[in-house]
């Protein structure tokens, strides 16, 4: 069984430019988590999707942050106009309606220059 | 609010040596508790969980107990490898906290041939 897939790996890009990740979960997980984890840090929750909605973004920086989740399976979250301080690695999880475990991408790794 | 406190790193060792790295929490009610495991350029694995008072998960050899009186979850391991080498987090769920998981700092360990 497929993990879940982000995408892309690494992003580097100039401040005020805009950038987009792309998540998709585990097939049949209901639940999906964007977390960014700044370095030497835990992961902090951005927003947590069940199926298609957003059911707490009260941590996403509305001003420059969105996200969707359209069909309620693959997701995006983008950043613009991105600043120093967005540079961090964006890691996706999903989970099954019902567990407890969170099941984690690889993460995408955003320099911002 | 809900946290978690990790012991701060980084932790060196030699190979075969007992392994300890301590996490305490603060938190409402009854929540699980995780260990999360990150290798170098990997996304974050789940290592083992405990959902209630006096359970001990276990995986791969590490173990920790659920201790509600002393709200820690210490990580144990009699006999680490190199390949033990990774980031360790310590991290705590439930459905009351919005099914989001707050994560401590992270301990890097390295083991050492």
């Amino acid at each position: 069984e497929a993990g879940v897939v982000q995408s892309p790996r690494y992003k580097i890009i100039e401040k005020k430019q805009p950038v987009a990740f792309w998540c998709n979960p585990i097939s049949g997980h209901n639940t999906l988590y964007w977390y960014r984890q700044n370095l030497g840090q835990g992961p902090e929750l951005l927003i947590r999707y069940e199926n298609e909605e957003a059911v707490d973004d009260s941590q996403l920086p509305k001003d420059r942050f969105s996200a969707e989740r359209l069909k309620g399976v693959d997701s995006t979250l983008k950043i613009q106009p991105a600043e120093l301080g967005d540079s961090a690695v964006y890691l996706c999880a999903s989970r099954q309606t019902g567990g407890d475990e969170q099941y984690f991408g690889p993460g995408t790794r955003l320099t911002v220059t | 609010g809900n946290s978690v406190t990790q012991m701060e790193g980084p932790v060196t060792l030699s190979e075969e040596a007992f392994l300890t790295i301590n996490c305490t929490y603060t938190a409402t009610g009854y929540p699980s508790l995780f260990w999360y495991v990150q290798y170098p350029g990997e996304g974050l694995q789940l290592l083992l969980k405990a959902t209630k008072a006096d359970d001990k998960g276990s995986n791969k050899g590490f173990e920790a107990t659920y201790r509600k009186e002393t709200t820690s979850f210490h990580l144990e391991k009699g006999s680490v490898q190199v390949s033990d080498s990774a980031v360790y987090f310590c991290a705590l769920n439930g459905r009351e906290y919005g099914n989001k998981l707050v994560f401590g700092a992270g301990t890097i360990l390295r083991v050492k041939s």
